[in-house]
C-alpha cells in the first residue's frame, strides 16, 4: 500500500528561525514528489516539485529535498515569518495515472514573533 | 484572472438533501479532482477525470457522484446517500504532461455543513 508520512505533526518556532519538516513515503512506481502549503480554510499551493533525477529544489525561503534511494524528503524553511505558519503537505505520484497521488497528512506550522 | 473557481465558499445542508459544489477551471487543464478534506487528516481522493464525459472513483466515492460535460468544470454532487457528509471540500486541475509537470492546482474549498 502507497503511504506517505510527515513529521512532526506540528512544530511550533520563533519568526527568523529555520525548521526542517520530514516526509518519508513508500509510494511504487514513484513519479514525482510535491510539497504544498495550505494556509487555514484555503486550498493548497505548491511549492516545490521534484522528479526522480532532482535532489533538491528551491522556492525562495523554501528548500526541498529529495534522496529516491531511502525515500525520504525534507522542507527547509530559512527565516521564518509569520506568514509561514500553514499545514505544510507532501505528495507523491505514483506513474503516469493521474489519480495516483498519495497525501501526507500534513505538519501544521505556527510561528510566533 | 485565471486560476480554479469553486462556489459557494460555505454550504449549509439538512440531512437527506442532495447537495452540488461546482467547480469552473480556465487553465486549459485536462485533468480535474475532488478531494475531501477532515482536520487532522490527508486529503481524501473522491473523483477524478482526465477527459471530457468520462472519470474513475477514487478512494472514497461511495455517496458521491460527478459529471464532466465541459473541459472546464468537474461538478460533484453529495447524495444523501452520504453518511458523513460535513467536510472541507476541494477540486483540483492539472496537466497530463510529464512527471517534472505534473502538480496540481487547487480551488479555495467549499465547506460544507450538514445540519
Amino acid at each position: 500500500k502507497n503511504q506517505v508520512e510527515q513529521s512532526p505533526q506540528s512544530l511550533i518556532i520563533l519568526e527568523g528561525k529555520n525548521c526542517t519538516l520530514q516526509c518519508n513515503y513508500t509510494v511504487s512506481p514513484f513519479s514525482n514528489l510535491r510539497w504544498y502549503k495550505q494556509d487555514t480554510g484555503r486550498g493548497p499551493v505548491s511549492l516545490t516539485i521534484m522528479t526522480f533525477s532532482e535532489n533538491t529544489k528551491s522556492n525562495g525561503r523554501y528548500t526541498a529535498t529529495l534522496d529516491a534511494d531511502t525515500k525520504q524528503s525534507s522542507l527547509h524553511i530559512t527565516a521564518s515569518q509569520l506568514s509561514d505558519s500553514a499545514s505544510y503537505i507532501c505528495v507523491v505520484s505514483a506513474g503516469t495515472n493521474a489519480g495516483k497521488s498519495t497525501f501526507g497528512d500534513g505538519t501544521t506550522l505556527t510561528v510566533k514573533p | 484572472d485565471g486560476g480554479i473557481t469553486q462556489s459557494p465558499k460555505y454550504l449549509f445542508r439538512k440531512e437527506g438533501q442532495n447537495v452540488t459544489l461546482s467547480c469552473e477551471q480556465n487553465l486549459n487543464h485536462d485533468a480535474m479532482y475532488w478531494y475531501r478534506q477532515d482536520p487532522g487528516q490527508g486529503l481524501r481522493l473522491i473523483y477524478y477525470s482526465q477527459i471530457v464525459n468520462d472519470f474513475q472513483k477514487g478512494d472514497i466515492a461511495e455517496g458521491y457522484s460527478v459529471s464532466r460535460e465541459k473541459k472546464e468544470s468537474f461538478p460533484l454532487t453529495v447524495t444523501s446517500a452520504q453518511k458523513n457528509p460535513t467536510a472541507f471540500y476541494l477540486c483540483a486541475s492539472s496537466v497530463l504532461g510529464t512527471a517534472s509537470t505534473d502538480t496540481q492546482y487547487f480551488g479555495p474549498g467549499t465547506r460544507l455543513t450538514v445540519l
